[in-house]
């Protein structure tokens, strides 16, 4: 089992929709889940991160975690052409805050 | 006004060669990585180096060889490079490691790699 899974898509949403990117993990002990934001060709930037349970809102995005299910996930609300991305989860695990990513999931947001 | 930099930007060379790649944040932050992305996307950490000291140390090559001549700048020397190192290799910085906190990790531009 894959530390950190993620749906690779391309996952395709119209301009105005609501997009729902998930990410599951596999160690319960991880404690800080952040997604970052990679454009083709570009580094990852990061959208935001949570460390407890339930929601956080930031602009359009909001980030949902669950430990009990070991899931989070990514909603971006008001989807625009702009946000066709490759969204990556990472999962801090262990010491020396080291992060493990997920291979991503190619969202395209279609006019 | 760069925060974390790379170069080079592109790298082409031979089997076999050794190279350097180079990088240096100018955020203050006292970590540093190395993380290695395939042709899957596929972004893994290499290396860690917390006020020049090596914290983190995956299950890499031996070939594979970084250096922090401060905690603004992290290097990476590949010997006898293969053709399975053809990579985008990404630089980041964040502050602190641990204490409970959650310590961001800010990236470089990459560095492509390709070996003929």
């Amino acid at each position: 089992q894959k530390e950190v899974e993620q749906n690779s898509g391309p996952l395709s949403v119209p301009e105005g929709a609501i997009a729902s990117l998930n990410c599951t993990y596999s160690d319960r002990g991880s404690q800080s889940f952040f997604w970052y934001r990679q454009y083709s060709g570009k580094s990852p930037e990061l959208i935001m991160f949570i460390y407890s349970n339930g929601d956080k809102e930031d602009g359009r995005f909001t980030a949902q975690l669950n430990k009990a299910s070991q899931y989070v996930s990514l909603l971006i609300r008001d989807s625009q052409p702009s946000d066709s991305a490759t969204y990556l989860c990472a999962v801090h695990t262990g010491g020396g805050n080291k992060l493990t990513f997920g291979t991503g999931t190619q969202l395209k947001v279609e006019l | 006004d760069t925060a974390v930099s790379q170069t080079p930007k592109y790298l082409v060379t031979q089997m076999g060669n050794d190279k350097s790649i180079k990088c240096e944040q100018n955020l203050g932050h006292d970590t540093m990585y190395w993380y290695k992305q395939d042709s899957k996307k596929f972004l893994k950490i290499m290396f860690s180096y917390n006020n020049k000291e090596l914290i983190i140390n995956e299950t890499v090559p031996n070939r594979f060889s970084p250096k922090s001549p401060d905690k603004a700048h992290l290097n990476l020397h590949i010997n006898s490079l293969e053709l399975g190192d053809s990579a985008v290799y990404f630089c980041a910085s964040s502050q602190g490691t641990s204490g409970g906190a959650v310590h961001t990790q800010y990236f470089g531009p990459g560095t492509r790699l390709t070996v003929l």
